[in-house]
C-alpha cells in the first residue's frame, strides 16, 4: 500500500542532544513537508522541499535542519538549539503544484527527558 | 489578524443535526482550500477540498466557498458521534507569489456530536 511512514512513533530527547525523525513515502510525490503541532494548536510549517536536493525554510525553521537526498526520504533533525522541542511532528507529501492536497504520516511525538 | 482563522469552539451538536464549521482567510488571491479531520492523538486526514466558488458535496460533507467574502465552510449533515474530532481548515495562500505548495492552517475547531 502507498503511504507515508514516520518513525519512531515516540521519541525522547535529552538536554543538548540532537535527534532525527524519519519520514519515508512511496507515493512518488515530489513535494514533502514537515509540520509541528502543539496542544490545541494548528499546524506550523518547519521546512518543505519541492524537489530532491532542494528545500526551503518554513515559518519556524530555527533549531531544525533537513536533507532531501532521495525523493522518498525527508528526515528532520531537531537540534539542541531548539529550546522547546516537545510537540507532535507531522510529515506530509503531495504532488508538486499549487493547490495540491497534502497527505500526512502518522506523526512522531517528541518529548524532553 | 491571523492569516487563516476558524470559529472558536468547541462546537457541540446532537446526533443527526447539521454541524457548521467556518473559516476565514486574509489573502484575497488564495486559490485552494482544504478541510482536514484530526482525531485525538492522530494525524490529520483530508476530507474535502474546493477550488471554485459555490458548493461541493461529498456524501454527508459539503464545502462552501465564497471568495468575495474570503470565507470557506464545512457542513456535516446527519452528524454522528464518530464525527467528533478537530477540524482543520487549510489555505494555499498566494501572498507574495512564493506560496508554491505551501498550506497555512487554522487553529482548528473541536466538534463534539453527542447521542
Amino acid at each position: 500500500d502507498g503511504g507515508i511512514t514516520q518513525s519512531p512513533k515516540y521519541l525522547f530527547r535529552k538536554e543538548g542532544q540532537n535527534v532525527t525523525l524519519s519520514c519515508e513515502q512511496n507515493l512518488n510525490h515530489d513535494a514533502m513537508y514537515w509540520y509541528r503541532q502543539d496542544p490545541g494548536q494548528g499546524l506550523r510549517l518547519i521546512y518543505y522541499s519541492q524537489i530532491v536536493n532542494d528545500f526551503q525554510k518554513g515559518d519556524i525553521a530555527e533549531g531544525y535542519s533537513v536533507s532531501r537526498e532521495k525523493k522518498e526520504s525527508f528526515p528532520l533533525t531537531v537540534t539542541s538549539a531548539q529550546k522547546n522541542p516537545t510537540a507532535f511532528y507531522l510529515c506530509a507529501s503531495s504532488i508538486t503544484g499549487v493547490g495540491q492536497p497534502q497527505h500526512f504520516g502518522d506523526g512522531t511525538r517528541l518529548s524532553i527527558l | 489578524q491571523k492569516e487563516v482563522e476558524q470559529n472558536s469552539g468547541p462546537l457541540s451538536v446532537p446526533e443527526g443535526a447539521i454541524a457548521s464549521l467556518n473559516c476565514t482567510y486574509s489573502d484575497r488571491g488564495s486559490q485552494s482550500f482544504f478541510w482536514y479531520r484530526q482525531y485525538s492523538g492522530k494525524s490529520p486526514e483530508l476530507i474535502m477540498f474546493i477550488y471554485s466558488n459555490g458548493d461541493k458535496e461529498d456524501g454527508r460533507f459539503t464545502a462552501q466557498l465564497n471568495k468575495a467574502s474570503q470565507y470557506v465552510s464545512l457542513l456535516i449533515r446527519d452528524s454522528q458521534p464518530s464525527d467528533s474530532a478537530t477540524y482543520l481548515c487549510a489555505v494555499n495562500l498566494s501572498a507574495g507569489g512564493t506560496s508554491y505548495g505551501k498550506l497555512t492552517f487554522g487553529q482548528g475547531t473541536i466538534l463534539t456530536v453527542h447521542p
